[in-house]
């Protein structure tokens, strides 16, 4: 079975700052996928970065970036430049492809980020 | 270009009555899976229905059934509810054939007395 790990119940930082969220997964197999996704209070989950395991380099979105550790199992997301509207629950989640669908999403618990005025 | 929709909202219902909640993909859409999140919780995994079957399922007992239509909408039934069922019900859908990363709807919050 997958897990997946977030050890950062809540963070804080100022806007403009640039923070990062860690997870870390564990599983035995060799075709998966990465993703964080943001839920804000609206309750809207919001996808903000994909990542497929065989890729060795590292996906990017706007102000969004991952730093993919594949032999450490790990997956943080660094948020540059951070906004006020960036305040929201912020979820590692991880699937694994089967060449014809793919499995459910298995969730970390989530970091609570906030951004200060 | 539609996304994911859910309805109702919100629902209250009491113990050991039965709900049914609904799901409309995103267009071109042809998966759908649901989550459930309890409150401060990441989701879990019900389950996903395509071609109409359901294909994967979570650990979650048999009081929890779905259903997917022709169209590819679909919904969850949840039998003889239990005051552990509340919770925010999440339906994402995706592609089959691309593996297609998924795509959440707003969610029904489910409150039971």
């Amino acid at each position: 079975a997958q897990t997946v790990t977030q050890s950062q119940p809540e963070m804080s930082v100022q806007e403009a700052e640039t923070v990062t969220l860690s997870c870390t997964y564990d599983t035995s197999e060799n075709n998966y996928y990465l993703f964080w996704y943001k839920q804000p209070p609206s309750r809207q989950m919001i996808l903000v970065i994909r990542q497929e395991a065989y890729k060795q380099q590292n996906a990017t979105e706007n102000r969004f970036s991952v730093n993919f550790q594949k032999a450490a199992k790990s997956f943080s997301l660094k948020i540059s430049d951070s906004q006020l509207g960036d305040t929201a629950m912020y979820f590692c989640a991880f699937t694994v492809g089967r060449g014809g669908g793919a499995d459910g999403l298995t969730f970390g618990k989530g970091t609570h980020l906030i951004i200060q005025p | 270009d539609a996304g994911v929709t859910q309805s109702p909202t919100h629902l209250i219902k009491t113990r050991g009555q039965q709900v049914t909640l609904r799901c409309s993909p995103k267009s071109g859409h042809d998966t759908v899976s649901w989550y459930q999140q309890a409150l401060g919780q990441g989701p879990q995994f019900i389950f996903q229905y395509y071609e109409e079957e359901e294909r994967q399922r979570g650990n979650f007992p048999d009081r929890f059934s779905g259903h997917q239509f022709p169209n590819y909408s679909s919904e969850l039934n949840v039998n003889a509810l239990l005051l552990g069922d509340s919770a925010l019900y999440l339906c994402a859908s995706s592609l089959w054939e691309l593996q297609e990363t998924q795509y959440f709807g707003p969610g029904t919050r489910l409150l039971v007395l």
